[in-house]
Formats: structure tokens, C-alpha cells, sequence
């Protein structure tokens, strides 16, 4: 069965530092993967995602995330970060029928 | 916005009540969604409607019982529930069930008594 693991329940930076949010996948077969973001008391929104072609895959408001096939990874990068950035983010993939696994989400805090 | 409104924000409910959610999206998709969040919990996907069609139900209690009129609304009905229903239930919606991003609506914060 496919999965998706987001190690850290919750990671602090300073601003202006660089960020990492981890991920971590099992599929059969090549992966679709995606990273999303929720603000507080908002719904979810999609960041970006990775189907075939390079390995690093810019997405919206900075964020990049860089597909690791040896390592199964897929983690999320931002070279500075913002105190805006601070938001859950969820890691999925998706299965043969279309569906999103998903991680359980990491709490990212920024500080000032 | 994103184009995927949820009614109410929130609801109190007890255990004896009917109640009903309401999602509407504004985008012209033809898929829709109901998930639960769960604090530290993976999503779980609930139902999937693609051109008004329930195409997946993952093993929902019957308690729970979707209705998909249209493209543009999607209802979840509510009825005799328990505490552990409690959550955050989002709606999300997509070109097709195919389609690579989804969409969400800002959830509706259920609170079983």
C-alpha cells in the first residue's frame, strides 16, 4: 500500500533562515507527488507538485521542493523564510485511482 | 478565496440530531470531495463525486450520507453521530477526478456533544 510520512510534527526557523519540511513516500511505481498548505482557519492550497521531469519543482510563494527516486523523498525548501510561511503543510501521493495519500501534516513556525 | 465556499463554519450538534453541510464550488469542476481533518492525522477521503457520480465512498459509517445534485453543490447529511465525529470536515473540488490540484473550501469545525 502506498503511504506518505512527514517525520517532524513541527518545525521552528528564524526568519530569513532557510527552511526544510521533510517527506517521505512509498509507491509502486512512479510517483505523483504534492505539497499542500493551510493557513489558519482556511482551507487547504496547492503549492506544487511533482509528475515526471526535473527533480526540483518550483511552486508558488517561493517554495521549491526537490524529488529524491533513491532516497523516496520529497522535501519542501524555501531558501529565506517569511513569517507569513508559518501554516501547515501536508505532503500526498496518489494512488493508480486518482486518490491523495496524505502525511500528516507538519506545523511550521517561524519566528521572528 | 479559492472558489469553494462551506456552510456553516462551524456547528454544535448533538448526538440525536440531523443536521447538513453544505459546499459550493464556483470553478465549473465536475469532481467533488468531502474529507475529514483530524488534529495530526492524515486527511481521510470520505467521498468523491465526479460529473454529479459517487465514485468512492472509503469505508464511511452510514451515519454520514452524501448528496450531489449538481457539479456546483455537494451536501454531506448528518444523523445520529458520535463525539468521535468530531473535526474538521473540508470540501475540495477539481477539474475532474483525474485533475492534479484540488481545491478547498475553508472546512466546517463539527462538534459532536
Amino acid at each position: 500500500a502506498q503511504s506518505v510520512a512527514q517525520p517532524e510534527d513541527q518545525v521552528n526557523v528564524a526568519e530569513g533562515n532557510p527552511l526544510t519540511v521533510k517527506c517521505t513516500y512509498s509507491v509502486s511505481g512512479n510517483p505523483y507527488l504534492f505539497w499542500y498548505v493551510q493557513y489558519p482557519n482556511r482551507g487547504l492550497q496547492f503549492l506544487l507538485k511533482y509528475i515526471t521531469g526535473d527533480n526540483l519543482v518550483k511552486g508558488s510563494y517561493g517554495f521549491e521542493a526537490e524529488f529524491n527516486k533513491s532516497q523516496t523523498s520529497f522535501h519542501l525548501k524555501k531558501p529565506s523564510a517569511l513569517v507569513s510561511d508559518s501554516a501547515l503543510y501536508f505532503c500526498a501521493v496518489r494512488e493508480s485511482n486518482y486518490q491523495l495519500i496524505w502525511g500528516a501534516g507538519t506545523k511550521l513556525i517561524i519566528k521572528p | 478565496e479559492t472558489g469553494v465556499t462551506q456552510t456553516p463554519r462551524h456547528l454544535v450538534m448533538g448526538m440525536t440530531n440531523k443536521k447538513s453541510l453544505k459546499c459550493e464550488q464556483h470553478l465549473g469542476h465536475n469532481a467533488m470531495y468531502w474529507y475529514k481533518q483530524s488534529a495530526k492525522k492524515p486527511l481521510e477521503l470520505m467521498f468523491v463525486y465526479n460529473f454529479k457520480e459517487q465514485t468512492e465512498n472509503n469505508s464511511v459509517p452510514s451515519r454520514f450520507s452524501p448528496e450531489c445534485p449538481n457539479s456546483s453543490h455537494l451536501f454531506l447529511h448528518l444523523h445520529t453521530l458520535q463525539p468521535e465525529d468530531s473535526a474538521l470536515y473540508l470540501c475540495a473540488s477539481s477539474q475532474d477526478r483525474e485533475s492534479y490540484e484540488q481545491y478547498f473550501g475553508p472546512g466546517t469545525r463539527l462538534t459532536v456533544t
